[in-house]
């Protein structure tokens, strides 16, 4: 069974271009969560969401921020007219319905030029 | 509010046990698990307690109360590859799966 999967794992962007971050989770797994992480920081959560559903997306920025589900194909995290303070590692996690533990993929190091 | 404390840093040598704790503060309580992130790396699961009690899982343990809101993580026969930052995280009660996050414990083993 192929653990939770992301790419890019590396996205260079300059200003104001769009970041698109793709997670696929473990198979079986109906809930995604996405985070950033800043160098020597903590997580900070941003979404979660089940198919097609966000569920709770109160760490979202309110702006060029959006994610996305859909009942097809990879959870999608998009970043519109990115900032350098952008600039961090999105990591993304999936659970199964029955259990809680959240199993996290390589993330994806987004540099902001 | 919310609130998940743990020491910033911890310092232990190898062949040693070492303990790190971590106390919440939160409005609901639903478990708590703790994850190993090595530098540049993804968190990995180490261990889940929703019951108070110990969990003991080869050389890791983890220990739960929740009416003093504490828990800890307990590292036996420390490697070198055990340096890493130790996470924290409590699942608020209800039926969100969102997690709160500590900052988490930066662990240096030495020789």
């Amino acid at each position: 069974n192929a653990g939770v999967m992301q790419n890019p794992r590396h996205l260079v962007r300059r200003r104001g271009q769009e970041a698109r971050l793709r997670c696929s989770p473990m198979k079986g797994h109906s809930h995604v969560y996405w985070y950033r992480q800043l160098p020597e920081e903590g997580l900070k959560f941003m979404v979660y969401l089940q198919k097609e559903n966000i569920i709770d997306e109160s760490g979202m920025p309110k702006e060029r921020f959006s994610a996305e589900f859909p009942k097809e194909g990879p959870s999608i995290l998009r970043i519109q007219q990115v900032v350098r303070g952008d600039s961090a590692a999105y990591f993304c996690a999936s659970s199964p319905p029955e259990i809680e533990t959240q199993y996290f993929g390589p993330g994806t190091r987004l540099l902001v030029l | 509010g919310q609130n998940i404390d743990q020491p910033t840093e911890m310092t232990a040598t190898e062949g040693a046990i070492v303990q790190i704790n971590c106390t919440y503060q939160t409005s609901g309580f639903n478990g708590l698990f703790w994850y190993q992130q090595h530098a540049g790396e993804a968190p990995t699961f180490l261990s889940y307690n929703v019951l108070d009690g110990l969990e003991e899982k080869g050389r890791f343990s983890s220990f739960l109360s929740r009416s003093k809101g504490y828990s800890y993580l307990l590292l036996k026969e420390l490697q070198m590859k055990d340096s890493a930052s130790y996470l924290c995280a409590v699942r608020d009660a209800g039926n969100n799966r969102k997690l709160i996050w500590g900052l988490g414990t930066s662990l240096a083993v030495n020789p």
